[in-house]
């Protein structure tokens, strides 16, 4: 079955970048979904379509997609902006989904 | 504000059924295709399938893990979609969330244990 592959974790001090990687054989052909969920809470998009940001999420959150790999980048990062983060796509034939494993992010 | 709620969650003996429902407001549920989306305790996000809109002939897709057990189905007329669950296992225990992939419910929590 078709996996996407995230590392377990990212530690970043505030104010630095953190990069979350995403790498799966049809991110050249399909696009990659960010999510971030706070401990308790449901999911929220925060990158859809690679690299468009939906409204009401800060600009620090950008995505990019090169080949086989999809990379949300936090450009100066918060507190708050620790979390677990996921990414989305679908296997070569865009019928089934998949998340990656996820990358929890933590800011320090 | 647009919100997704899902319903029908609690607890089933092995192999029993269960019927989850995703009501929907203040969203274009008619031309969004809807997927239910699973977290087991302390694990990360499984995608569980999903149904399309009526342009693409309301088509399913599952999961292998779900495939021949869960079914998808909509009720555009009532803004909902609802999961059907059957022969459920142990491992099915999770919060079940519905989800645009841009919007998202709370999720309602399913255990299935004896």
């Amino acid at each position: 079955s078709y996996e996407l592959t995230q590392p377990p974790s990212v530690s970043v001090s505030p104010g630095q970048s953190a990069r979350i990687t995403c790498s799966g054989d049809a991110l050249a052909k399909k696009y990659a979904f960010w999510y971030q969920q706070k401990s308790g809470q449901a999911p929220v998009m925060v990158i859809y379509e690679d690299s468009k940001r939906p409204s009401g999420i800060p600009e620090r959150f950008s995505g990019s997609s090169s080949g086989t790999m999809a990379t949300l980048t936090i450009s100066g990062a918060q507190v708050e902006d620790e979390g677990d983060f996921y990414c989305y796509s679908t296997d070569s034939s865009g019928h089934l989904g998949v998340f990656g494993g996820g990358t929890k992010v933590t800011v320090l | 504000e647009v919100q997704l709620v899902e319903s029908g969650g609690g607890l089933v003996h092995p192999g029993g059924s269960l019927k989850l429902s995703c009501a929907v407001s203040r969203f274009n549920f008619s031309g969004s295709a809807m997927h239910w989306v699973r977290q087991a305790s302390g694990k990360g996000l499984e995608w569980v399938g999903r149904i399309r809109n009526k342009g693409n002939s309301y088509a399913t897709a599952y999961s292998a893990s779900v495939q021949g057990r869960f079914t998808i189905s909509r009720d555009d007329s009532r803004k909902t979609a609802y999961l059907q669950m059957n022969s459920l296992r142990a491992e099915d225990t999770a919060i079940y969330y519905c989800t645009s992939l841009s919007y998202w419910g709370r999720g309602t929590l399913v255990t299935v244990s004896s």
